[in-house]
């Protein structure tokens, strides 16, 4: 299994929802990712976890909660968003953190509407 | 600072012509480089990638890469083009040491016609 599988596909929530988006991988990476991605534009990442470790978080809104509960698996639970967070979110995989030289492997992502 | 640069926003090509995508890299030592392909609403996907040996890089899909350090170039080639190609494409470079995150260029628009 070579995939990173993101679920759901599409999301629309309230400013007022609470939601959770789901990414698993089953290649045996001890890094995960999660990036925010605007139209036209780069990714940007969001938050980092190295064997199940929160080990990065880019200043990201509080209203934006990951979540590890295995190896296998990341959550990013959302709460009280804005317009603005509308984008497509992007999970990732690598072998590991400090393996950089392997690249990494995106999920198809979830786009999300905030209305 | 550390940045990757991709100079062009949109490159049309025409199905079947040769393609040359640029990027530029801009890193104390040698960084480790990366070319994603991006088609409309999916996730990115690693085409190839260098980190030493051999220049030139031979990827997925026909694509091939060549390193060359006087340039601080990375520039993603394929040779004729199908319009399945059209997409998105996103250079990355990644320190040697640090904090291993990658800096994505802008990214590309192919446009592929008939």
């Amino acid at each position: 299994d070579t995939e990173v599988t993101q679920t759901p596909k599409h999301l629309v929530m309230g400013m007022t929802n609470k939601k959770s988006l789901k990414c698993e991988q089953h290649m045996g990476h001890r890094a995960m990712y999660w990036y925010k991605q605007k139209a036209k534009k780069p990714p940007e990442l969001m938050f980092v976890y190295s064997y199940e470790k929160l080990s990065i978080n880019e200043s990201v809104p509080s209203r934006f909660s990951p979540e590890c509960p295995n190896s296998s698996l990341l959550n990013l639970h959302l709460h009280a968003l804005q317009p603005e967070d509308s984008a497509l979110y992007l999970c990732a995989s690598s072998q590991g953190r400090t393996a950089p030289n392997y690249g990494y492997t995106f999920g198809s992502g979830t786009r999300l509407t905030v209305v | 600072a550390q940045s990757v640069t991709q100079p062009d926003i949109h490159i049309t090509v025409s199905e079947g012509a040769s393609l040359e995508l640029r990027c530029n890299y801009s890193y104390g030592a040698t960084p480790y480089l990366f070319w994603y392909v991006q088609s409309p609403g999916q996730g990115l996907q690693l085409l190839l990638k260098y980190f030493s040996g051999d220049t030139l890089v031979q990827g997925i899909k026909g694509f091939e890469a060549e390193f060359k350090r006087s340039q601080s170039s990375f520039n993603l080639r394929k040779p004729s083009v199908h319009w399945s190609d059209a997409a998105e494409y996103f250079c990355a470079a990644t320190a040697s040491g640090g904090s291993y995150i990658p800096t994505f260029g802008r990214g590309t628009s192919l446009i592929v016609h008939p």
